[in-house]
């Protein structure tokens, strides 16, 4: 069954470092996604994505986010400068038509800024 | 402002038995509402959804059902089985939009 992969799956870094979240969505999708889940809360929607540019932000992507599909298969979210309230698992998810009918989810990158 | 919630952090049922998981939603606009199952460690998995033209779904055990008029739907799981043991998010969506707006789950155990 296809698969959506992320990479890494645990990151730790700095406070004020920049991390780059990698995600390869399933293969014939066009629509593309970041969630967040912060420990013990809601899973929260970031940013979604579609014919090469953002078709929807939440208001926690401010401008220390950003997203990229660089080569027609990768997606990436960029955090230029964490923050200690960026520690959560980053989940990226992919879906053939809008979403509506549920997304193929990735197992998520833990993100840990110390 | 909470638009979807689930107001059962846990729920506990023995195997064999009907599990019951609640969701409520406060915006009239959502017209598709789904459940996604979560493991430790992995992603959400997509089960099953509902568009708001209908009032019931069904998918092998998992029943979707849909009150519009209250806001409310639930999922009904027959039988329950210990590997159903997990998260269970309720999420909903606009036709026109991609993004869902996630309850913040009910954890299901399922004894044997």
């Amino acid at each position: 069954e296809p698969e959506v992969t992320q990479t890494p799956s645990h990151q730790v870094t700095q406070m004020g470092q920049e991390v780059i979240l990698r995600c390869v969505p399933i293969s014939n999708h066009l629509y593309f996604y970041w969630y967040r889940q912060i420990l013990g809360q809601k899973v929260e929607f970031l940013v979604s994505f579609y014919n090469n540019e953002i078709s929807e932000k939440s208001e926690i992507f401010d401008d220390q986010f950003s997203v990229e599909r660089p080569d027609g298969s990768n997606f990436t979210l960029k955090i230029r400068s964490t923050k200690l309230e960026d520690s959560a698992m980053y989940f990226c998810a992919s879906s053939e038509y809008r979403g509506v009918e549920g997304y193929t989810f990735g197992s998520g990158t833990r993100l840990t800024v110390v | 402002d909470q638009q979807v919630k689930q107001n059962s952090p846990s729920l506990s049922v023995q195997e064999g038995r009907i599990s019951i998981l609640n969701c409520d939603y406060t915006n009239s606009m959502f017209d598709y509402f789904l459940w996604y199952k979560k493991y430790p460690a992995e992603g959400p998995t997509f089960l099953i959804s509902i568009s708001s033209i209908k009032d019931k779904n069904e998918d092998g055990r998992f029943t979707v059902f849909l009150n519009k008029s209250a806001k409310h739907l639930s999922l009904h799981i027959v039988p329950s089985q210990p590997g159903d043991s997990a998260v269970y998010f309720c999420a909903a969506s606009y036709t026109n939009a991609g993004k869902s707006t996630f309850g913040d789950g009910t954890t299901l155990t399922v004894k044997p």
